[in-house]
C-alpha cells in the first residue's frame, strides 16, 4: 500500500523568504504522479504543482518548485519569495499511474504561515 | 465556466438526524469524487463515480453513508443517523475522466466543501 508522510505539521516563514516543505512517500510502483495542493482558509483545494515519476527534471511553476528524489522517495516543495497569500495548508499527494487509477493518497498536511 | 460547487457551505445538525450534502461538478466532467477531511487530517477518500459505471464505495466508513449521482452530473452524499465523529469538512472534486493512464493525467478540481458539525 502507498503512504504519504508530511512530518512538519506547522511552519512559518517571513515574507519574501524561501521555505521548503517536506514530503516522503512509500510505493513499489514505478509509474506514478506526485502533487502539492494548497488549501487556503476558503477550503478550496488548488493544485500547485505536479511531478510525473518518469520525468527526471524537477517541476517548476513560477515561485514554486519541487525537489524530486525518486530513489529516496522524497518530494519537497520550495516556495521562493514567499507572499502573504501563500498562507495555507499544503498537502502532498500521490496517485499511481496506469489505467483506471483514481485513488489519491494524501498526506496529513503542513500548515504554512507567512509573516509580514 | 463555473467550478465545482457544493451546498450547503456549512451544516449544523443534531446527533441522530440525517443530512444531505450536494455537489455540482464542472460541466462535462465524467468523474466525481467525495472526500472527508477531519480536523488536522488529510483527505480521506469516500466514493468515486465514473460515467455510468458502478461507483467505488470502498471508502465509505459505514452503512450510514451513501451517495448517488443522478444523470451523470449532480451528486448527493447522505449521512443517516449522524454521529459526532461525522463532524468534518466534506469535499467534492471532479475531473474530465477518472483515468491516470500511462503518461496522461486529468486534473481534479475541488469544490469549497461543506463543513458538517454534529452536536
Amino acid at each position: 500500500a502507498q503512504t504519504v508522510t508530511q512530518s512538519q505539521p506547522e511552519m512559518s516563514v517571513q515574507e519574501a523568504e524561501t521555505v521548503t516543505l517536506s514530503c516522503t512517500y512509500d510505493t513499489s510502483e514505478s509509474n506514478y504522479y506526485l502533487f502539492w495542493y494548497k488549501q487556503p482558509p476558503s477550503r478550496q483545494m488548488i493544485l500547485v504543482i505536479r511531478q510525473e515519476a518518469y520525468k527526471q527534471q524537477n517541476a517548476t511553476e513560477n515561485r514554486f518548485s519541487v525537489n524530486f528524489q525518486k530513489a529516496a522517495k522524497s518530494f519537497s516543495l520550495k516556495i521562493s519569495d514567499s507572499q502573504l497569500g501563500d498562507t495555507a495548508m499544503y498537502f502532498c499527494a500521490f496517485i499511481k499511474g496506469g489505467s483506471r487509477t483514481y485513488k489519491y493518497i494524501f498526506g496529513t498536511g503542513t500548515r504554512l504561515k507567512v509573516l509580514a | 465556466g463555473a467550478g465545482v460547487s457544493q451546498s450547503p457551505s456549512n451544516k449544523v445538525t443534531e446527533k441522530g438526524k440525517d443530512v444531505e450534502l450536494r455537489c455540482d461538478p464542472i460541466s462535462g466532467h465524467t468523474a466525481l469524487y467525495w472526500y472527508r477531511q477531519s480536523l488536522g487530517q488529510g483527505l480521506e477518500f469516500l466514493i468515486y463515480f465514473q460515467g455510468n459505471s458502478a461507483p467505488d464505495k470502498s471508502g465509505l466508513p459505514s452503512d450510514r453513508f451513501s451517495a448517488e449521482r443522478t444523470g451523470g452530473s449532480v451528486s448527493t452524499l447522505t449521512i443517516q443517523r449522524t454521529q459526532q465523529e461525522d463532524s468534518a469538512v466534506y469535499l467534492c472534486a471532479s475531473s474530465f475522466m477518472g483515468l491516470a493512464g500511462g503518461r496522461s493525467y486529468n486534473e481534479q478540481f475541488f469544490g469549497p466543501g461543506t463543513r458538517l458539525t454534529v452536536l
